[in-house]
């Protein structure tokens, strides 16, 4: 079955900006996880979002926001984008007791 | 914020050679899980032990993990060059409905023929 799927895989923004990251699930996974990823904070957990609800966050400002349609597609969007956001965005499927089949990752460079 | 510290940072190894890694982390988990990043892309999940658990294998790979010291070690035996890449060890801790992975910082790993 296809993978996790991520789009773009790359995308260059103007601080200020906003911008959307999609990603697709495995066929038939109903939970979604977002991750940052930068080389000075490491793997940070953003959002779960399972079934359309938003399960857990983690640490970030109100400028980053998600959500989940019905066919478990998520989205999550960053607003007035700044320097520090320039991050590899990586989406994640599955999980708890199996491990998580992840994205190949959005790179977003803000400038 | 992340859970896990890992050591070493950086291991060169030579192919053949054994690869072990070692990664402490803070709070209760239900499990601890291993992936594997090659050059900023995305993860791959390697292999996962519960918490109630203290030694698994998958292939080359063997893990143990410590619930006592919260500590969790991967051994990879027979290194080949292509395992070379970035190892996480990251902590499943769940609330509720709620989980969400804690990752360490990662071990560099370079295996030259």
């Amino acid at each position: 079955k296809a993978g996790v799927t991520q789009t773009p895989r790359y995308l260059i923004k103007t601080r200020g900006q906003q911008v959307t990251l999609s990603c697709s699930p495995i066929s038939g996974h109903r939970s979604v996880s977002w991750y940052q990823q930068t080389p000075g904070q490491g793997l940070q957990f953003l959002f779960e979002y399972f079934s359309e609800t938003q399960r857990n966050k983690g640490n970030f400002p109100g400028r980053f926001s998600g959500r989940q349609f019905s066919n478990s597609r998520s989205e999550m969007n960053v607003s007035t984008l700044e320097l520090g956001d320039s991050a590899l965005y990586l989406c994640a499927s599955g999980g708890f007791d199996y491990g998580y089949t992840f994205g190949s990752g959005t790179r977003l460079t803000v400038v | 914020s992340q859970q896990g510290e890992e050591d070493p940072q950086a291991l060169s190894i030579q192919e053949g050679e054994n690869a072990t890694m070692n990664c402490s982390y803070k709070t209760s988990i239900n499990n601890l899980q291993w992936y594997r990043q090659n050059s900023g892309r995305g993860l791959v999940h390697l292999i996962l032990i519960r918490s109630n658990e203290r030694e698994k294998h998958s292939g080359r790979l063997r893990v143990t993990l410590d619930t006592s010291k919260k500590s969790s070690s991967l051994l990879i035996t027979a290194s080949r060059a292509a395992d070379t890449a970035s190892y996480f060890c990251a902590t499943l801790a769940k609330a509720g409905t709620a989980s969400k992975l804690t990752f360490g910082t990662g071990t560099r790993l370079q295996v030259t023929l």
